[in-house]
């Protein structure tokens, strides 16, 4: 069966960090585009970054460049978020997405269960 | 950065009757077109993709049309698992991917 599962969310205070991970199984991991998406509570959709099969390259949302770093580990089939200077507006449940195999298949076609951050002090 | 826009933002149907959603872009992403389906508490499943292919297991009471600027995702009878809250997307000249802000079916 394929599956992500995300981890790594939690309470923070403003200004601090956090990482959070995305275990991938049942395909072939390092074929695919893999995301995160967020979404605020009570809010809709926010893609946040994105990253090639081979890590060469990587996006991010104007929102979270800078603070915000992608990357992932093909042996083990893990997705990572590094987030650091968080502020309270970066609260939301993030997802992890698997993208398409080719740059333009931009559609997410599996996600995990998500992981909340909450940034409060 | 491409603004995607849904209407109307609440759409009361009854069970069995056709729902017609709406997605409007800001300029032209040709057919590079998603809908997501996200029921409360759940996580968003992926229902179309590329304006009107349907995903891995959607009933074919699911269908989506259009391209260009202006697309919709019709339910032809809907079930009462159907009622969710559906988001499009637009995945044409990403990054950035972008979301328009969702349709919330309800049951009328």
């Amino acid at each position: 069966e394929e599956q992500l599962v995300e981890s790594g969310g939690g309470l923070v205070q403003p200004g601090r960090s956090l990482r959070l991970s995305c275990a991938a199984s049942g395909f072939t991991f390092r074929d695919y585009v893999m995301s995160w998406v967020r979404q605020a509570p009570g809010k809709g959709l926010e893609w946040v970054s994105s990253i090639s099969g081979s890590s060469l390259s990587t996006y991010y949302a104007d929102s979270v460049k800078g603070r915000f770093t992608i990357s992932r580990d093909n042996s083990k089939n893990m997705l990572y978020l590094q987030v650091n200077s968080l502020r309270a507006e970066d609260t939301a449940v993030y997802y992890c997405a698997r993208t398409g195999r080719n740059p333009w298949e931009g559609w997410l076609d599996l996600w995990g269960q998500g992981t909340l951050v909450s940034v409060s002090s | 950065e491409i603004v995607m826009t849904q209407s109307p933002a609440t759409l009361s149907v009854s069970p069995g009757e056709r729902a017609t959603l709406s997605c409007r872009a800001s300029q032209s992403v040709s057919s590079s077109l998603a809908w997501y389906q996200q029921k409360p508490g759940q996580t968003p499943r992926l229902l179309i993709y590329g304006a009107s292919t349907r995903a891995t297991g959607v009933p074919d009471r699911f269908s989506g049309r259009g391209s260009g600027t202006d697309f919709t995702l019709t339910i032809s009878s809907l079930q009462s698992e159907d009622f969710a809250v559906y988001y499009c997307g637009q995945y044409n000249n990403w990054p950035p991917l972008t979301f328009g802000g969702g349709t919330k079916v309800e049951i009328k």
